[in-house]
């Protein structure tokens, strides 16, 4: 069970769109539309963004959303804030009841 | 609202067990299922394993022969244990609430520190 890879760091300057991707296997991502993507500030306990590929907790800004194709999933934040400067999370279902994160990309507003 | 705590020795001896407690407030132990997730510093989360309070359990392969969670459902709590731990056991251990494949809420954390 390898950890899901996501690129190290993403930037963008404050109003432009982002995307961070989040690649597994045909056994995780590729099987089951089962993905939630998850902010962590420095100190802070990891915040849920998205869940199940798509959809946005009540709460959460229409800034975020997400996506998936093949055994990628995506997550996208438009009109980029300071605020959403922080570490960003992909976590997947990998059948028989396991669940693996992906390695953590580094969000930072230029 | 939803709060989880977690709670537990800060400082664990190389070798010796690791045990944390998370209670849970605001929300039934039996509405959700539940897990243990932890971040070593400066690194990436980790998913330890879950807990259903039926006692349902499902550990992370790579931890299974070392991780215990338990329940309490009396006193709304959920446990973890790791034995025989390492400098690599060293980490943030979040509990959160578990459901659909997602985690709703997450306790503050707590760091465990193995020592030599």
């Amino acid at each position: 069970q390898s950890a899901l890879t996501q690129p190290a760091s993403v930037s963008g300057s404050p109003g432009q769109s982002i995307t961070i991707s989040c690649t597994g296997t045909s056994s995780d991502i590729g099987s089951y539309n089962l993905v939630s993507w998850y902010q962590q500030h420095p100190g802070k306990a990891p915040k849920l963004m998205i869940s199940e590929g798509t959809k946005r907790p009540s709460g959460v800004s229409n800034r975020f959303s997400g996506s998936k194709s093949d055994n990628t999933a995506s997550l996208t934040i438009s009109g980029l804030q300071a605020e959403d400067e922080a570490d960003y999370y992909c976590c997947s279902y990998a059948g028989s009841r396991m669940y693996v994160f992906g390695t953590g990309t580094k969000v930072t507003v230029l | 609202q939803v709060q989880l705590q977690e709670s537990g020795p800060g400082l664990v001896k190389a070798s010796e067990t690791l045990s944390l407690t998370c209670t849970v407030s605001g929300v039934s132990i039996s509405s959700y299922y539940w897990s243990w997730i932890r971040q070593p510093p400066g690194k990436g989360l980790e998913w330890i394993g879950f807990i259903h309070y039926s006692g349902t359990t499902k550990y992370n392969p790579s931890l299974k022969s070392r991780v215990t969670i338990s329940v309490d459902t009396s006193k709304d709590e959920l446990s973890l244990k790791l034995s025989s731990v390492t400098a690599a056991d060293t980490a943030v251990y979040y509990c959160a609430s578990s459901y659909s494949s997602r985690y709703d809420y997450w306790g503050q954390g707590t760091l465990v520190t193995v020592s030599s």
